[in-house]
């Protein structure tokens, strides 16, 4: 099975624009969530989806939105990016029952905000 | 607040070695839990992971042990390689919402 894609893997963005970052979970998986992970912050839960539905949100001012697809695909958006934005964005996957709570990694997609 | 903590950045052990990760939270629902490695420029993989019904779960080299009374979860890796250098995360969640809390990091070097 292939993995968890992200695209793009880096990009650079000039504050107060905005950013769609995209994620394909492993076939079959229907729950996404995406992180922040900065330098000593470890990883943030940003949010999780679960057929198309937003389930659980982080503490993220609401400039951090996402959706998910019906092919259960998702994207990330940020609007009005703000320095402090810049860190590595990551997505996971995970499957039904009873493996429910294991959780697989993209490689992320890198963002600089200038 | 951080509710999982990894207290140690970083360790560093002799090849062949026990390499032994801690981790601490305090949020007492909390009821599962998982560690990950982390390479530069990669995504986490995920290593193992422990409901809290349970207070030992081994995989291969790779065993953890929970403590619920301590709050306290350790990973060890039996015996250490080279290639374990990385970055390790634990990370726990509450019942039913696969919302997961990550630690800082732990930072492990296995020298050869």
């Amino acid at each position: 099975k292939a993995g968890v894609t992200q695209t793009p893997r880096y990009l650079i963005k000039t504050r107060g624009q905005q950013v769609t970052l995209s994620c394909s979970p492993i076939s079959g998986h229907r729950s996404v969530s995406w992180y922040q992970q900065t330098p000593g912050q470890g990883l943030q839960f940003l949010f999780e989806y679960f057929s198309e539905t937003q389930r659980n949100k982080g503490n993220f001012p609401g400039r951090f939105s996402g959706r998910q697809f019906s092919n259960s695909r998702s994207e990330m958006n940020v609007s009005t990016l703000e320095l402090g934005d810049s860190a590595l964005y990551l997505c996971a996957s995970r499957p039904s029952p009873p493996l429910s709570y294991e959780q697989y990694f993209g490689p992320g997609t890198r963002l600089t905000v200038t | 607040d951080q509710q999982v903590k990894q207290n140690s950045p970083s360790l560093s052990v002799q090849e062949g070695r026990i390499s032994i990760l801690n981790c601490d939270y305090t949020n007492s629902m909390f009821d599962y839990f998982l560690w990950y490695k982390k390479y530069p420029a990669e995504g986490p993989t995920f290593l193992i992971s422990i409901s809290s019904i349970k207070d030992k779960n081994e995989d291969g080299r790779f065993t953890v042990f929970l403590n619920k009374s301590a709050k306290h979860l350790s990973l060890h890796i039996v015996p250490s390689q080279p290639g374990d250098s990385a970055v390790y995360f634990c990370a726990a969640s509450e019942e039913g919402t696969y919302k997961y809390i990550f630690g800082t990091g732990t930072r492990l070097k296995v020298l050869a």
